[in-house]
């Protein structure tokens, strides 16, 4: 149990555009969801926490203009980067939270290339 | 504010021995802490957690880690290393107050297991 996909796994785009990434709780509802950046070699940054049907709040220092989050149901989350450029390349990752329970669990990583 | 701190970013072991990842935590409330591991271009998997209830935590994959508040300590520990635990290995302490349950990671240990 607690599973939790996302898609695409690796995606390469040019500069300029906009990807989305999807992150979903296949088995539990998630009350949180959460997206990490991870840069090589690093660890995760928090970029910000989204409940369902609520407006995401983002970490200090992340544009929110830039990584729009979307939490439309309890089961799915997007992060949409707009305008891409080649220092947004990154693994992104998403976790979730079902409700009354402390840990997250996490998806398995988006690769973001912007050439 | 919680922080959690990772002593030594590399840590080498032979197969079949001890394995030994350090975590220092700072908080100012009894603190939920965490072990997971990641895999290369993957997400991370939980290993194990604290929360409150016994000092000695096992895990899955044949690990535990003893809470010590004295030490402000929640070192990870493995009494054989197998090829397959080479990874990265993070700690991980969630953040007090709020209702979502943020988590702040240290900065990670590899661990590589030497045959």
């Amino acid at each position: 149990g607690a599973v939790v996909s996302q898609h695409p796994s690796r995606v390469i785009c040019k500069s300029g555009t906009s990807v989305k990434i999807e992150c979903r709780s296949l088995d539990f509802q998630a009350t949180t969801m959460f997206w990490y950046r991870q840069f090589p070699k690093q660890s995760l940054m928090l970029m910000a926490t989204s409940n369902e049907g609520s407006k995401a709040t983002y970490e200090q220092g992340v544009e929110k203009d830039k990584f729009l989050i979307n939490h439309a149901s309890l089961t799915l989350s997007t992060l949409t980067v707009t305008s891409a450029h080649p220092e947004d390349s990154s693994f992104y990752i998403c976790s979730a939270r079902p409700n009354m329970v402390y840990e997250q669990y996490f998806g398995p990583g988006t690769r973001l290339t912007v050439t | 504010a919680q922080s959690v701190t990772q002593l030594g970013s590399h840590v080498s072991v032979s197969e079949g021995a001890l394995v030994l990842l350090r975590c220092n935590y700072s908080s100012s409330v009894p603190p939920y802490l965490f072990w997971y591991v990641q895999y290369p271009n993957q997400g991370l998997q939980l290993l194990l957690k604290y929360t409150s209830a016994a000092t000695l935590v096992k895990g899955i994959n044949g690990f535990e880690a003893e809470f010590k508040k004295s030490e402000t300590s929640f070192h990870l520990t493995k009494p054989s290393a197998h090829m397959s635990d080479a990874a990265e290995y993070f700690c991980a302490v969630r953040h007090s107050g709020g209702s979502n349950y943020k988590l702040t990671f240290g900065k990670g240990t590899l661990l590589t297991v030497n045959p």
